[in-house]
C-alpha cells in the first residue's frame, strides 16, 4: 500500500482569503501526482496531473507545486470563493493506471 | 461528450439484502474502475477492468462482492448480502489513456 496523506483534514476560510493544502506521498517509484476537486453530489473533477519534480501548474486562482524528491505537493487557492467549497483529493500513481488516494481536504469558504 | 453515468445515485437497503450498481463509462474508454469511498477516507480501488478483463481485483471482497463488464462497456457491481459496513459511496471511473480518470457522480449506499 502506498500511503498518501493529506492535511489538513478540513478547514474553513473566509471569502477572499488565500489557502493551501498539503499532499504527502512516498517518493520512491514515483510516476505522477493528481489533484481532484469533488463537490457535493457531483463527480470528482481532475484539476492537475504533475509528473516532474518542480512542476507547477495553474488553473485560474488554483495552482499546485510538486516536489518528488521529498514527496509532497501543495495546492494553493488564491482569493477563495464560496464556489471553491469542496473536497480536494490528491492521488499518486505508481504506474499510469493504479491510483492511490489520500483522505482529502474538505474546504468550506464562508461568504 | 457525455460523462461517466452511474445509477442509482442513492440506495437504501436493509442488511442481508442484495444490491447492484451500474456504470456506463465514456464512449471509447477501455479502462474502467470501481472505487469504494468510506466516510472520511479516500477512494479505494475495488476492481479495474481493461476492456472486459478484470486485471486488478485484489481488493474486491469476493465472498460478497462481484462485478462484471460485459462486452467491455457497461459494468455492474453487486453486493450480496449487504452488511452495515458496506454503507459508503461507490465510484466508477473510466479512462482511455494512462494518467487520467474521469469519474461518475457515485452511488451512495446506506445499509440499515
Amino acid at each position: 500500500i502506498l500511503n498518501v496523506e493529506q492535511s489538513p483534514q478540513s478547514l474553513h476560510v473566509q471569502e477572499g482569503d488565500s489557502t493551501n493544502f498539503t499532499c504527502s506521498f512516498p517518493s520512491s517509484n514515483f510516476y505522477a501526482l493528481h489533484w481532484y476537486r469533488w463537490e457535493t453530489a457531483k463527480s470528482p473533477e481532475a484539476l492537475f496531473v504533475m509528473t516532474l519534480n518542480g512542476d507547477e501548474k495553474k488553473k485560474g486562482r488554483i495552482s499546485a507545486t510538486l516536489n518528488t524528491k521529498e514527496g509532497y505537493s501543495y495546492l494553493y487557492i488564491k482569493g477563495s470563493q464560496p464556489e471553491d467549497s469542496a473536497t480536494y483529493l490528491c492521488a499518486r500513481t505508481k504506474t499510469g493506471n493504479q491510483f492511490y488516494f489520500g483522505t482529502g481536504t474538505s474546504l468550506t469558504v464562508i461568504p | 461528450e457525455a460523462g461517466v453515468v452511474q445509477s442509482p445515485r442513492y440506495k437504501i437497503i436493509e442488511k442481508k439484502q442484495p444490491v447492484a450498481f451500474w456504470c456506463n463509462p465514456i464512449s471509447g474508454h477501455n479502462t474502467l474502475y470501481w472505487y469504494l469511498q468510506n466516510l472520511g477516507q479516500g477512494p479505494e480501488l475495488l476492481i479495474r477492468y481493461e476492456n472486459e478483463e478484470a486485471v486488478d481485483d485484489s481488493q474486491l471482497p469476493k465472498d460478497r462482492f462481484s462485478a462484471e463488464r460485459l462486452k467491455g462497456v457497461d459494468s455492474t457491481l453487486k453486493i450480496q448480502p449487504a452488511e452495515l459496513g458496506d454503507s459508503a459511496v461507490y465510484l466508477c471511473a473510466s479512462s482511455f489513456k494512462l494518467n487520467e480518470q474521469f469519474f461518475g457522480p457515485g452511488t451512495r449506499l446506506t445499509v440499515l
